[in-house]
């Protein structure tokens, strides 16, 4: 399967603990894209980079959200002092430049 | 800004009849308009896309009509399967821009 792959597919914490996810692109692709949704609702840019750089950053992500992609290939997505709020799933998507965006299938936190 | 209104919230229709999900768009600068079907706990999966040279584009039974004057865009299912049942998002992006607009969302219920 040569798709966009995300891990864990569900995370379960206690808030305040710090949670890390990871997405693979599919292999290609040089823009990754991260995406918050909540239930009901349409994806909520978060953040994307064209290779390992990070061009933008939505203004409603809060500091303790971070985002990487060391060597333009997997990204990760940390969370610090997770809050309930932060309860939702989180969607990574890949692309070519000005191409069509593939999702992978998300990984959905829990924060008790 | 890019903004993209997506109706109805909810279509219901019976097996065998045709769904029709209509999305407008605000920017006229936008150039290409995917779909994407979502089903619960899983991302969201292209289904369609159309790029503003094109006025309609078929795939078996699904097939989405623009029309750049008025800034619509719709999504066309035909012969309605229960597996088709699904909440159905439209967006719209342009060549300048990297995040997708992204409507409300649809939710189809395919009756028995």
């Amino acid at each position: 399967d040569t798709g966009v792959s995300q891990n864990p597919r569900h995370k379960i914490t206690k808030r305040g603990q710090n949670v890390t996810f990871r997405c693979d692109p599919i292999s290609e692709h040089n823009r990754l894209y991260w995406y918050r949704q909540t239930l009901g609702q349409g994806p909520e840019f978060l953040t994307y980079f064209q290779n390992e750089a990070q061009l933008e950053k939505s203004r409603l992500l809060s500091d303790r959200f971070s985002a990487e992609r060391p060597k333009g290939s997997f990204s990760t997505l940390e969370i610090q002092r997770t809050e309930q709020g932060d309860s939702a799933m989180y969607l990574c998507a890949s692309s070519y430049p000005s191409g069509t965006q593939y999702f992978g299938p998300g990984t959905r936190l829990t924060v008790l | 800004g890019e903004n993209v209104e997506q109706h109805p919230s909810t279509l219901s229709v019976q097996e065998g009849d045709s769904a029709v999900i209509k999305c407008t768009y605000s920017d006229s600068a936008s150039n290409y308009f995917p779909w994407y079907k979502q089903e619960l706990g899983k991302g969201p999966q292209l289904i369609i896309d159309i790029r503003s040279n094109v006025g309609e584009k078929k795939d078996q039974r699904i097939a989405v009509t623009l029309n750049k004057t008025a800034k619509h865009f719709s999504l066309h299912i035909t012969e309605t399967q229960p597996e088709d049942s699904a909440v159905y998002f439209c967006a719209a992006i342009s060549d300048s821009n990297y995040q997708l607009i992204w409507g409300a969302g649809t939710k189809l219920i395919i009756k028995p």
